[in-house]
């Protein structure tokens, strides 16, 4: 079975601050893992996505995130946040490469940037 | 990118009507498509996989009689919660996979229920 935790619910940053969002993930199987950003009361937008390329993933706006199966980890970084980085972010397993494959949210973590 | 659309984006019912929810790959066809429900400052659950030409594959403890399922098309699913009560009120999403040769899925904006 898969399964997504987010170590933190909360994380709080100042403008300008590195950012670090952790994920650790649990699969029986190869999984492709995903970052997804959601502004409030918006859809949810891909930030990046592991599907078994390289381990070291560049996403937009800035963001990026190690794929680590010795520590089953999937921790989104971004060198310096910006205000309208504050959302509620996402890690995201699906079984496998194909689309049609369920995917396992996280239970979310709410990033504030500070002034 | 691939988009997906839902409509409406926000809907007022009252209690014991039905409300029928779209979702739709605007440029793009999915014989797949998934339907979420987001409860405030809480996580995404699948409800349900829709499938094109066949019964949706609905989640444990998601009662198929309440939330029907229609997948009429490659391009349209509908979601309708039957007999709404005050607490189906909630966030339901859509997405679709996208053959981008990853298969990424692509969320609609979300639909906002509420059910007085």
């Amino acid at each position: 079975a898969q399964s997504v935790t987010q170590l933190d619910s909360h994380v709080s940053v100042s403008e300008g601050t590195p950012v670090l969002l952790r994920c650790n993930y649990s699969s029986s199987y190869s999984p492709s893992l995903f970052w997804y950003v959601q502004h409030p009361n918006k859809g949810l937008q891909l930030l990046l996505k592991y599907t078994s390329a390289a381990t070291l993933v560049k996403g937009i706006n800035g963001f990026e995130a190690e794929f680590k199966k010795s520590e089953t980890s999937f921790h989104l970084t971004k060198p310096s946040a910006h205000m309208s980085d504050a959302a509620e972010y996402f890690c995201v397993v699906r079984r496998g490469l194909g689309g049609y494959n369920k995917l396992i949210f996280g239970a979310g973590t709410r990033l504030a940037v500070h002034p | 990118g691939a988009v997906v659309s839902q409509h409406p984006s926000r809907v007022i019912c009252k209690s014991g009507t039905s409300v029928k929810i779209e979702c739709r790959s605007l440029d793009f066809q999915a014989t797949t498509m998934f339907w979420y429900r987001q409860f405030p400052k809480q996580s995404l659950m699948l409800m349900a996989t829709s499938n094109e030409g066949s019964k949706a594959t609905y989640e444990q403890g998601v009662e198929k009689d309440k939330f029907l399922i229609n997948h009429a098309s490659l391009t349209l699913s509908t979601l309708t919660v039957t007999s709404a009560h005050p607490e189906d009120s909630s966030f339901y999403i859509c997405s679709a996979p996208f053959m981008d040769g990853q298969e990424t899925q692509y969320f609609g904006p979300g639909t906002r229920l509420l059910v007085l």
